[in-house]
């Protein structure tokens, strides 16, 4: 099956910053990449996804991009503000829909 | 328009019991799924479906049984409950055509003791 790999696990920048988090995926036939933010003790929320077809994906402070060929995909978020801080999660979909989720990165954006 | 509702929101369980998690949408989503989120870690798919009467494994099946009689409501029961069963379940739906998917919602989570 799917295996999603994420880095680092933790990152911590200045507000103002630019935060990076990667992702490897192993399933050559995973069409679909999210990527959820989740504040301590909510439910994962949806903030930006990118599709096969696509390189790169823009919106506001936020961007995505992917490299098939690599099998890896990244979220930036730029011009970091402190309520950036949470735990950000890329996922992989292929068949079915099913998501397979990284572990998980701790954004912490500091003053 | 609730999205997906999950209920219980807290749960504590001695080993052995039983219960069942519920999970309903109401955006007429297709495909729905059971996760669980052990501290500090990321989600693990436990159960899913693609409609009703339609259910299959996930990652981490055992212990834990689905059903799937409406489009609405996808329940997941845990027989004999074990401290292992201690997590965060976080059931999710999603419209997909099987060949595009779409982002999941998510319910707000059943945060599960078992003692």
């Amino acid at each position: 099956g799917e295996n999603v790999e994420q880095h680092p696990s933790t990152l911590s920048v200045q507000e103002g910053d630019s935060a990076v988090i990667k992702c490897t995926y192993s399933d050559s036939a995973s069409n679909y990449f999210p990527w959820y933010k989740q504040e301590l003790g909510k439910r994962p929320q949806l903030i930006i996804d990118i599709r096969s077809n696509v390189g790169e994906k823009k919106d506001q402070r936020i961007a995505v991009t992917l490299n098939k060929t690599a099998k890896h995909f990244s979220l930036h978020i730029t011009e970091t503000q402190p309520e950036d801080s949470a735990v950000y999660f890329c996922a992989a979909a292929g068949t079915a829909s099913k998501l397979t989720f990284g572990t998980g990165t701790r954004l912490q954006v500091t003053l | 328009n609730a999205g997906v509702t999950q209920t219980p929101k807290f749960r504590i369980l001695k080993i052995g019991q039983s219960m069942t998690l519920q999970c309903a949408q109401d955006m007429n989503h297709n495909y729905m799924y059971w996760y669980r989120q052990d501290p500090g870690m990321g989600l693990k798919l436990i159960y899913y479906s693609v409609g009703a009467g339609i259910t299959d494994k996930g990652e981490v099946p055992n212990g834990y049984n689905v059903s799937r009689s409406t489009t609405e409501d996808f329940p997941l029961r845990l027989e004999l409950a074990a401290p292992s069963q201690t997590s965060v379940y976080f059931c999710a739906s999603s419209y997909s055509t099987g060949t595009t998917n779409y982002g999941y919602t998510f319910g707000s989570g059943t945060r599960l003791t078992v003692v």
